[in-house]
């Protein structure tokens, strides 16, 4: 089956730098992304990886290693409206979009 | 750009009747838009997608005489839940696909919908 691996909840501190990793194994790999979803909110796209590296856009970056299925998010110089669930998904082999269930991020003062 | 728009935001109906949610693509053509629906602390699940001109493709499990989808146009889906019970209640979400976007085959949510059945 098709499995999206994500952690349920992490806490950081304002100002400090936060990695939130996924973990995929799906029917084959067309692209991965990354959504910033508020509560009560629809999600909103933050990012997307094809190639392995890291992809840095401001204060978030992406990884991707498609041999190891692995991703993460870093969100640096964390601010409290970064607080949100972050969402992971994987495009596979028929282009469908595979969802991870999130990682609710708490940033405390 | 890439703004899709959905509507109501919020609609509290009684069992057995219906609700009609649109989905609009507001500075874009989306030949393929999507319905999601999120559960408290779920992850997305897909329910149909949405072609223009053509019928819905449904993910398994999904009624499709219960949830109407009709992508009459390149900017507009609608998602009819006919004979709305409790356990509909829920938030319903469409994307769309910008094909303009580039290689990436971005989805980009609506605000989502809110449902209560009561």
């Amino acid at each position: 089956g098709q499995n999206i691996d994500q952690p349920t909840e992490m806490t950081a501190t304002e100002g400090a730098i936060v990695q939130i990793n996924c973990t995929y194994q799906t029917s084959g790999f067309n692209g991965l992304f990354w959504y910033q979803q508020h509560a009560g909110e629809a999600p909103t796209f933050l990012s997307y990886n094809v190639l392995d590296g890291l992809e840095e856009k401001g204060r978030f970056s992406s990884f991707l290693s498609r041999s190891k299925g692995y991703s993460y998010l870093l969100l640096k110089e964390l601010q409290m409206k970064d607080s949100a669930s972050y969402l992971c998904a994987v495009k596979d082999s028929n282009y469908q979009l595979i969802w991870g269930a999130g990682t609710k991020l708490i940033i405390k003062p | 750009g890439a703004v899709v728009s959905q509507h109501p935001s919020r609609v509290i109906c009684k069992s057995g009747t219906s609700v009609k949610i649109e989905c609009r693509s507001l500075d874009f053509q989306a030949t393929t838009m999507f319905w999601y629906r999120q559960f408290p602390k779920q992850s997305l699940m897909l329910m149909a997608t949405s072609n223009e001109g053509s019928k819905a493709t449904y993910e398994q499990g999904v009624e499709k005489d219960k949830f109407l989808i009709n992508h009459a146009s390149l900017t507009l889906s609608t998602l009819t839940v006919t004979s709305a019970h409790p356990e509909d209640s829920s938030f319903y979400i469409c994307s769309a696909r910008n094909l303009m976007g580039g290689d990436t085959d971005t989805q980009y949510f609506g605000p989502g919908t809110r449902l209560t059945v009561l």
